[in-house]
């Protein structure tokens, strides 16, 4: 069964930039959130989807991160514009709507 | 609001050591609880899992069990190896609310000598 798919694996941009980063879940799985996991602390949730609908969008910075799931399979995750503070690894998971969770590789994304 | 908190690391052990790291949660409900790894350059892998009380959860050596009198999910292994140099995360999942998704810990970076 293949993983959840997340492209790319890096990316460095200037600050002010935008970047977009893609999600690609495990077939089937209805629910996928994004997390955000700066260095040295734990993941911590940003977006959670419900086939394409949005269930939890409470600490997403909204004034510069979008999200959207279109046709309730992938997902993107946009910024703009990026700041220093959002250098981090952006990490995608699915799940059957159950407690588990599947997560991707993560993008590390570096702003600099 | 829910929250999980971890033994900072970096726990450092010669191969073979006894390994704990200690996990308490703070939950508003009755939560499900997990270990997660993370080994360098990958993703999460969930490696064990706790659903209710005095559950005792297991995978590759490892265990934790839930003790919801004290709020804690200790992870637990009897002889660690290189291999097992990773960091691990503690995690809670709450059925009975709306945002049904996993909050972390901080994480505990596990160094293991040979």
């Amino acid at each position: 069964e293949a993983g959840v798919a997340q492209s790319p694996r890096y990316k460095i941009i200037e600050k002010r930039q935008s970047v977009a980063f893609w999600c690609n879940p495990i077939s089937g799985h209805a629910t996928l959130y994004w997390y955000q996991q700066i260095l040295g602390q734990g993941p911590k949730l940003l977006i959670q989807f419900q086939n394409n609908g949005v269930v939890d969008d409470s600490q997403l910075p909204k004034d510069r991160f979008s999200a959207e799931r279109l046709k309730g399979v992938d997902s993107t995750l946009k910024i703009q514009p990026a700041k220093l503070e959002d250098s981090a690894v952006y990490l995608c998971a699915s799940s059957l709507g159950t407690d588990e969770a599947f997560f991707g590789q993560g993008t590390r994304l570096t702003v600099v | 609001g829910d929250s999980v908190t971890q033994m900072e690391g970096p726990v450092t052990l010669s191969e073979e050591a006894f390994l704990t790291i200690n996990c308490t949660y703070t939950a508003t409900g009755y939560p499900s609880l997990f270990w997660y790894v993370q080994y360098p350059g990958e993703g999460l892998q969930l490696l064990l899992k706790a659903t209710k009380a005095d559950d005792k959860g297991s995978n590759k050596g490892f265990e934790a069990t839930y003790r919801k009198e004290t709020t804690s999910f200790h992870l637990e292994k009897g002889s660690v190896q290189v291999s097992d140099s990773a960091v691990y995360f503690c995690a809670l999942y709450l059925w009975d609310t709306g945002r049904r998704a996993l909050t972390f810990g901080s994480g505990t970076r596990l160094q293991v000598q040979p």
